[in-house]
């Protein structure tokens, strides 16, 4: 299994462009997440999903946007990218039913809006 | 809300010293408490998960416990060694599958 990937892994956007973060798991797990983490900082809950076609904004979700449109996709939207999106992104997925939940992570994608 | 406070933000110690790495959180209702290392830029690895029913959970040098009714949680790493420099976070889980993370203690094991 490869796990959580995410693609790109670097990315320096303009203010006002717009872009997609992707992330896929292989390990079907029906739980999908996004946090950012900044410099010095642990990570905040940006969307989460519970399964496909089901989303719900975490901690902070004002600027991005997303879907799940499969079990193994959960692409992350930024529209008119903004300096204060600069950050760390990374993606996590856990199964569901019974616990432990232990949730696995992507290597993460470093963005910079400039 | 779960918040999670993690004291010192860092720490130094010599190589061969024992490590203890604090967590506290406000909520004694957490589900899981889950210890992860990351590398500068990198990702986070999960080192350890304590699901609420047990009080402790050991892999090889690390030892982590959780002491609900006080909100805490210690990460012991045991004989340090440089290779153990990382930041190392944790993070509680409520019982709708979200995480609540510390900061982060940034270590620095010196050879």
């Amino acid at each position: 299994n490869a796990g959580v990937t995410q693609t790109p892994k670097f990315r320096i956007l303009k203010i006002g462009q717009s872009m997609t973060l992707q992330c896929a798991q292989d390990m079907n797990h029906n739980y999908m997440y996004w946090y950012r983490q900044d410099p010095g900082m642990g990570l905040k809950l940006i969307y989460y999903s519970v399964g496909a076609g089901i989303t719900d904004k975490g901690e902070v979700p004002n600027g991005y946007n997303v879907s799940r449109s499969t079990t193994e996709d959960f692409p992350l939207r930024l529209e008119l990218a903004a300096p204060s999106q600069t950050s760390v992104y990374f993606c996590a997925s856990t199964p569901s039913g019974a616990g432990p939940y232990e949730q696995y992570f992507g290597p993460g994608t470093r963005l910079t809006v400039t | 809300k779960q918040e999670v406070t993690q004291i010192p933000a860092a720490l130094s110690v010599p190589e061969g010293e024992n490590l203890v790495l604090n967590c506290s959180f406000t909520d004694s209702a957490i589900y899981n408490l889950q210890w992860f290392r990351q590398d500068p830029g990198k990702g986070l690895t999960s080192l350890l998960l304590i699901q609420s029913s047990q009080r402790e959970q050991t892999s090889g040098r690390l030892n982590a416990s959780l002491d609900k009714s006080s909100g805490r949680s210690t990460l012991y790493i045991a004989a340090s060694q440089p290779g153990d420099s990382a930041t190392y976070l944790c993070a509680g889980h409520s019982n709708d599958y979200k995480l609540s993370f510390g900061a982060g203690t940034t270590v620095t094991v010196r050879a």
